[in-house]
């Protein structure tokens, strides 16, 4: 059974730093792309960030050159590094896996059940 | 970046009745590879998303066959047959042909 477990967040103050992780467990993790998404209060889904199975990223306009995704996969696990986090930052976060091995990571079939992160002061 | 325009944004639907939401997006989702990078999801009501179509017309695994998904280029479609209570949520496409990825708002539907 695949399981993708989020931890790490939590109430920051306003250019704070989080780092969220997510266990995967039930598949070939090295083999697969992984993407976070987020979904701020009352609001639709939004993409952050993805991750090829070859160490390929990506991200959104809006967390680019503040936030960095990456993997170990000796451990089963990714990672969202979040620096100089804003209140727009609110949100539950989703770390989702690509359907397809290999290096589209795009199709989410498996999701976990998200971690809050709120950003105040 | 591309923007995915969905409608309506509410879909009140009787049980039985069809259902159709609508993707529009300002620029082609067709790659060279004859796939039209374009999902489907249902979030369910305190629930995380599921994927419900990919690739445009593929149905995920489990989903029932009553959703279809359709369409080409920079217009696609996914259709319910008959409205079930347990379809209630938020359904949400995206397109994958070129990050950043992209969601269009979300369609919510209800049960009349």
């Amino acid at each position: 059974e695949v399981k993708l477990v989020e931890s790490g967040g939590g109430l920051v103050q306003p250019g704070g730093s989080l780092r969220l992780a997510c266990a995967a467990s039930g598949f070939n993790f090295n083999t697969y792309g992984m993407s976070w998404v987020r979904q701020g209060p009352g609001k639709g889904l939004e993409w952050v960030s993805g991750m090829s199975s070859g160490d390929r990223t990506r991200y959104a306009d809006s967390v680019k050159g503040r936030f960095t995704i990456s993997r170990d996969n000796s451990k089963n696990m990714l990672y969202l590094h979040m620096n100089s986090l804003r209140a727009e930052d609110t949100a539950v976060y989703h770390c989702a896996k690509g359907k397809n091995s290999g290096n589209y990571w795009g199709s989410f079939d498996y999701w976990g059940q998200g971690n809050l992160v709120t950003v105040s002061s | 970046d591309i923007v995915i325009t969905q409608s309506p944004l509410s879909l009140p639907v009787s049980p039985g009745e069809p259902a159709s939401i609508s993707c529009r997006s300002s620029q082609s989702l067709l790659f060279s590879d004859g796939k039209n990078y374009l999902d489907w999801y249902l979030q369910k009501p305190g629930q995380s998303p599921q994927l419900l179509i990919y690739l445009g017309s593929n149905r995920a695994s489990g989903v029932p066959d009553r959703f279809s998904g359709s369409g080409s280029g920079t217009d696609f479609t996914l259709s319910i047959s008959g409205v079930e209570a347990d379809d209630v949520g938020v359904y949400y496409c995206m397109q994958t042909v070129i990050t950043p990825y992209i969601f269009g708002q979300g369609t919510k539907l209800e049960i009349k």
